[in-house]
């Protein structure tokens, strides 16, 4: 079936650095490519989101890029802060469904 | 915080028993959704509703039956045919014109079956 693969799995970076998480999904029909952010014991948030006709999304610290060609979209996160570790996940949809990618635990290290 | 209610938000049960977990939105949204996480894995998809009187299968349906007859409400229910129940679960819904949009979920219920 269809999936999203979504690296690392934990990414510890120091407060003030960048991160990066990654993620790559299989259905060519996918046009939909959101970010969500899920801390301890909570639901889950969107943070950005991105369609197929749009290369590149930016909203404050946080950005989003997408290569259709090699079914790949990332997530970037700059100056980081400690309110930023949880655990944030990538998802690719089409047609009222999303699939998931496994999720990244991210630490941001004082 | 508002929009989409769960409850109860712990649930503990005995083997061989059937629960049904509640979900309610006032957003107004045709989409709804049904998903079970389990530690270090992402969302996985169980029923999802389009409309008011339709739904379909995800990925993981076996085990599980939900229901849409009203546009506020789309309840799950844990079978005991379901193998391995206890799991943290979440309620989403999603509104716009067709295709996909956000999805907004509810603070989830946790499921102990024992």
């Amino acid at each position: 079936g269809e999936n999203v693969e979504q690296h690392p799995s934990t990414l510890s970076v120091q407060e003030g650095d960048s991160a990066v998480i990654k993620c790559t999904y299989s259905d060519s029909a996918s046009n939909y490519f959101p970010w969500y952010k899920q801390e301890l014991g909570k639901r889950p948030q969107l943070i950005i989101d991105i369609r197929s006709n749009v290369g590149e999304k930016k909203d404050q610290r946080i950005a989003v890029t997408l290569n259709k060609t090699a079914k790949h979209f990332s997530l970037h996160i700059t100056e980081t802060q400690p309110e930023d570790s949880a655990v944030y996940f990538c998802a690719a949809g089409s047609n009222y469904q999303l699939i998931w990618g496994a999720g990244t635990k991210l630490i941001i290290k004082p | 915080d508002g929009g989409i209610t769960q409850s109860p938000k712990y649930l503990f049960r005995k083997e061989g028993q059937n629960v049904t977990l509640s979900c309610e939105q006032n957003l107004n949204h045709d989409a709804m959704y049904w998903y079970r996480q389990d530690p270090g894995q992402g969302l996985r998809l169980i029923y999802y509703s389009q409309i008011v009187n339709d739904f379909q299968k995800g990925d993981i349906a076996e085990g599980y039956s939900v229901s849409r007859e009203k546009k506020e409400s789309f309840p799950l229910t844990v079978t005991s045919a379901q193998k391995n129940p206890t799991a943290f679960y979440l309620c989403a819904s999603s509104g716009g014109a067709g295709g996909i949009y956000e999805q907004y979920f509810g603070p989830g219920t946790r499921l102990t079956v024992t």
